[in-house]
């Protein structure tokens, strides 16, 4: 069970907008950081958000973060099928002394 | 450019204790924390702990306590994850990752390519 809780699947067409939550605590999203990563099949994981918000150099402008709350959401526009990929939020966790992964995202473009 | 070379993989006995190293280029070592995450097969990633390349000093999570050491080695640029007491649950693709901001957040700009860790009989 992880701490961050994501669907464990989504789904889009090519060129559909979609979105991942990622829902948090008090104690981890609420006041802290949200990063998000996408996971390639048989690769390394790569960040495409860091501060909630903001996107590494060379990241598509297509992913965007947001943060509301104790919940945050990662939206892909203009759904590609190289998005075909498996998404993770993480936060660092003040009660655990620990950054937390959610389950992950499974996208599959249609 | 930035990167993270991992060692190779490893079949390991139950109980028995694996190092994998992680050695770094392309930028100045101490300046960024690095973090160590595992990934079992089919399943997410799991953070195991951080250390400063700087100063030496180790955050572990709770899980890994007691079970698991940290290590880096300036003059060569290396890092290295020790976990003692290996079981099959140990058994993941074991990852280090960079940190590019200096609160050592959990933000990887960069990551090893990854080490298979099999726990077997």
């Amino acid at each position: 069970q992880s701490v961050l809780t994501q669907p464990p699947s989504a789904s889009g067409t090519p060129g559909q907008r979609v979105t991942i939550s990622c829902s948090g605590s008090s104690s981890n999203i609420a006041y802290n950081t949200v990063k998000w990563y996408q996971q390639l099949p048989g690769t390394a994981p790569k960040l495409l958000i860091y501060r909630n918000d903001q996107r590494p150099s060379g990241v598509p402008d297509r992913f965007s973060g947001s943060k509301s709350g104790t919940s945050a959401s990662l939206a892909i526009s203009g759904l590609q099928s190289e998005d075909e990929a498996d998404y993770y939020c993480a936060a660092w966790d003040d009660s655990l002394n620990a950054l937390v992964f959610g389950g992950g995202t499974k996208m599959t473009v249609l | 450019q930035v990167q993270l070379v991992q060692s190779g993989a490893e079949v390991m006995q139950p109980g028995a204790s694996v190092k994998v190293s992680c050695k770094a280029s392309g930028y100045i070592f101490t300046r960024f924390y690095m973090h160590w995450v595992r990934q079992a097969p089919g399943q997410g990633l799991e953070w195991m702990g951080a250390i400063n390349p700087s100063g030496g000093s180790t955050n572990y999570a709770q899980k890994f306590q007691g079970r698991v050491a940290m290590a880096r080695d300036t003059s060569t640029s290396t890092l290295y994850l020790e976990v003692s007491g290996l079981r099959s649950g140990d058994t993941a693709v074991y990852y280090c990752a960079r940190d590019r901001e200096t609160d050592a957040s959990g933000s990887f700009d960069y990551w090893g390519q990854g080490t298979l860790v099999t726990v077997s009989s």
